[in-house]
């Protein structure tokens, strides 16, 4: 069974940052990249970057470029995502997903991020 | 950024009744390699995402065959040919030709 597992929510002020991580399981961890995506309260989807767990590949959506950095640790098949400079609209759920390339599919469960002072 | 509209952002069905949900994007999602990169998942009460249709018309593995998928270049359509209570959730489509976007989201309710 192929499984993304998140990390916790958490709770930050504005300013902090937050690293959210993505554990994969029951597939090799490096045949596909793992995108972002976040969801913010009552609203849709918003894919934040990608990246590659078999080169050095990075994409960021140009929205997040410059806030965000996007890693992975091969010897634990697990990805993370910070966001730095948060602000309270970065209040979001935030999913990794193995990326297909062209479609991403399974999504982790998902991991709430609050901003407030 | 190309830009995806869905109609109607919510959806109020009867079980046994049809359902049809549209997609449009601002440009054509007819890739380079043939292929159209129309893609529709359906988010139900919370749960993460979950894939329902690949490439406009084509079932993931396990989804129902009441589910269809169909349009081409800029216009698409997700159709329930029959609504079942476990169909509640939001839909969105999402295309690929570019950084990936999403429709706002239908939400289906019984």
């Amino acid at each position: 069974q192929i499984l993304l597992v998140q990390s916790g929510a958490e709770v930050k002020q504005p300013g902090a940052s937050v690293r959210v991580s993505c554990k994969a399981s029951g597939y090799t961890f490096t045949s596909y990249g793992i995108s972002w995506v976040r969801q913010a309260p009552g609203e849709g989807l918003e894919w934040m970057g990608w990246i590659s767990t078999y080169s050095a590949d990075i994409k960021y959506a140009q929205k997040f470029q410059g806030r965000v950095t996007m890693t992975t640790d091969i010897s634990t098949s697990t990805a993370y995502m910070e966001l730095r400079s948060l602000r309270s609209d970065d209040t979001a759920v935030y999913y990794c997903a193995r990326d297909r390339t062209y479609y991403v599919d399974p999504w982790g469960q998902g991991t709430l991020v609050t901003v407030s002072s | 950024e190309i830009v995806m509209t869905q109609t109607p952002l919510s959806l109020s069905v009867t079980p046994g009744q049809p359902a049809s949900i549209s997609c449009k994007s601002g440009q054509s999602l007819l890739h380079s390699d043939g292929r159209t990169h129309l893609y529709w998942y359906v988010q139900k009460p919370g749960q993460p995402p979950q894939f329902l249709i690949y490439e406009v018309s084509n079932r993931f593995l396990g989804v129902p065959d009441r589910f269809s998928g169909s349009g081409s270049g800029t216009d698409f359509t997700l159709k329930i040919s029959r609504v079942e209570a476990e169909d509640v959730g939001v839909y969105f489509c999402m295309q690929s030709v570019q950084p990936y976007t999403f429709g706002q989201g239908t939400k289906l309710e019984i």
